[in-house]
């Protein structure tokens, strides 16, 4: 069965620091898409990086950077230097080739920045 | 443009009551999602459309559970004789089409609560 599994329940990290959050995932496709989501307390989902299972590079957008490594099933959210406004729920997801455009997510990390 | 919109936001009903869910999804995306969100949880998939068409309902939890969608725009997710159980967020989600890469934009939600 494909799953997603974020080992994290709570994270917490200073403002300005990087933080890392765990995700991995258990498929036998070989073609598949990697999505991270940020959830506020607010409810919305933020759309915030993708990384499709044949690209070579790890995905980056501003901040936020996706660490790939297939042969370990992982796809670890790096934020750096953490922002007050990133406290949030964030959401690894995944869509696998059988499924659609079916995203199966994780159970999520609330991530909290302090001062 | 406008982004994906849902009502009512919240839905206060009794058990065993039908409830009604409405999604507008972002004008000229053709596929469109269903998610449940229970409390403290990640995001189950109930169901996706392509155009007017739902292939796999498999995600459905129950046949009380059904979702319509007319004109590629408007959808709608009815809950028939509603359960404590499915009190939870029902999120609605749009995409421009139906591919792996395609970033799902997320409503902001309708809070169902079953008394």
């Amino acid at each position: 069965a494909q799953k997603i599994t974020q080992t994290q329940p709570g994270m917490f990290v200073q403002e300005k620091e990087a933080v890392t959050l765990d995700c991995t995932y258990d498929t036998s496709d070989q073609s598949y898409g990697l999505f991270w989501y940020k959830q506020p307390s607010s409810g919305e989902m933020i759309f915030l990086i993708y990384q499709g299972s044949y690209d070579e590079q790890n995905a980056t957008e501003g901040r936020y950077s996706l660490n790939f490594q297939k042969a370990r099933k992982s796809a670890n959210l790096v934020i750096s230097a953490s922002q007050l406004g990133d406290s949030a729920m964030y959401f690894c997801a995944m869509i696998f080739t059988g499924t659609a455009s079916k995203l199966t997510f994780g159970t999520g990390t609330r991530l909290q920045v302090t001062l | 443009g406008a982004g994906v919109s849902q009502s009512p936001s919240n839905k206060v009903t009794e058990k065993g009551k039908d409830v009604e869910l409405r999604c507008d999804p972002i004008s000229g995306h053709t596929a469109l999602y269903w998610y449940r969100q229970r409390l403290g949880q990640g995001l189950e998939f109930l169901i996706y459309f392509q155009g007017n068409s739902a292939p796999d309902k498999s995600g459905l939890p129950s046949d009380r559970f059904s979702a319509e969608r007319t004109g590629e725009s408007v959808s709608t997710l009815t809950i028939q004789r509603t359960q404590q159980e499915d009190s939870a967020v029902y999120l609605c989600a749009s995409s421009f089409r139906l591919a792996g890469d395609n970033e799902q934009f997320f409503g902001p939600g309708t809070r169902l609560t079953v008394l």
